[in-house]
């Protein structure tokens, strides 16, 4: 089956620690996207990658860090820098350019704090 | 810079019923604009997309136009079931300088009672 998948479902993360949030991706796209979700609110996007070794900064990237060495791979590193984590935090994936182009969501992932 | 606005933010009706949920956009220089359905704590899913040149989209009963020049669109879901019961939020991909990225509204919740 294609599709993107992000593991794990929930994350807990303690105070000053550091957490891996993954995305994975066979639908053979170009671009990858990193998105914030908190209650109420749209999708506020953190990073997003045009191609392999190469990412940009979103609307609200401080705290978060992000690397892309494979095509398939798009994993999100929330830091302790980011005082305000619990959200849920979803993952896309498209083909860059085209008017016509849709993302692809994963499932998302829950982060809490403890 | 872009922002989109959705109109009302929760929205209660009877099984049968046809229904609009609205979205507005405070730039018109846009690629193009998507809806998607969101179940609670899933990803999205991507229902219909409008290309900027295009008026409407249609998928069985679901129906959205688009009005570039006024900034806005509808999404009109006819004989609505309980299974439509979801979060609806509308994005638009483009804007003054071109931007690849998609920017959201924060979304409809419907609920359809049977």
């Amino acid at each position: 089956d294609g599709g993107i998948t992000q593991s794990p479902k929930y994350l807990f993360r303690k105070e000053g620690q550091n957490v891996t949030l993954s995305c994975e991706q066979n639908l053979n796209h170009d671009a990858m996207y990193w998105y914030r979700q908190d209650p109420g609110q749209g999708l506020r996007l953190i990073y997003y990658s045009q191609i392999v070794n190469d990412f940009q900064k979103g609307d609200i990237a401080e705290g978060y860090s992000v690397s892309r060495e494979k095509k398939e791979s798009f994993p999100l590193t929330v830091t302790s820098a980011q005082k305000n984590p619990t959200a849920f935090y979803l993952c896309a994936s498209s083909s860059w350019g085209g008017v016509a182009e849709t993302q692809y969501f994963g499932p998302g992932t829950r982060l809490l704090v403890l | 810079k872009q922002e989109v606005t959705q109109i009302p933010a929760a929205l209660s009706v009877p099984e049968g019923e046809n229904l609009v949920l609205n979205c507005s956009f405070t730039d018109s220089a846009i690629y193009n604009l998507q809806w998607f359905r969101q179940d609670p704590g899933k990803g999205l899913t991507s229902l219909l997309l409008i290309q900027s040149s295009q008026r409407e989209q249609t998928s069985g009963r679901l129906n959205a136009s688009l009005d570039k020049s006024s900034g806005r669109s509808t999404l009109y879901i006819a004989a609505s079931q309980p299974g439509d019961s979801a979060t609806y939020l509308c994005a638009v991909k483009g804007g003054q300088g071109g931007s690849e990225k998609l920017v959201f509204g924060k979304g409809t919740k419907l609920t359809v009672n049977p």
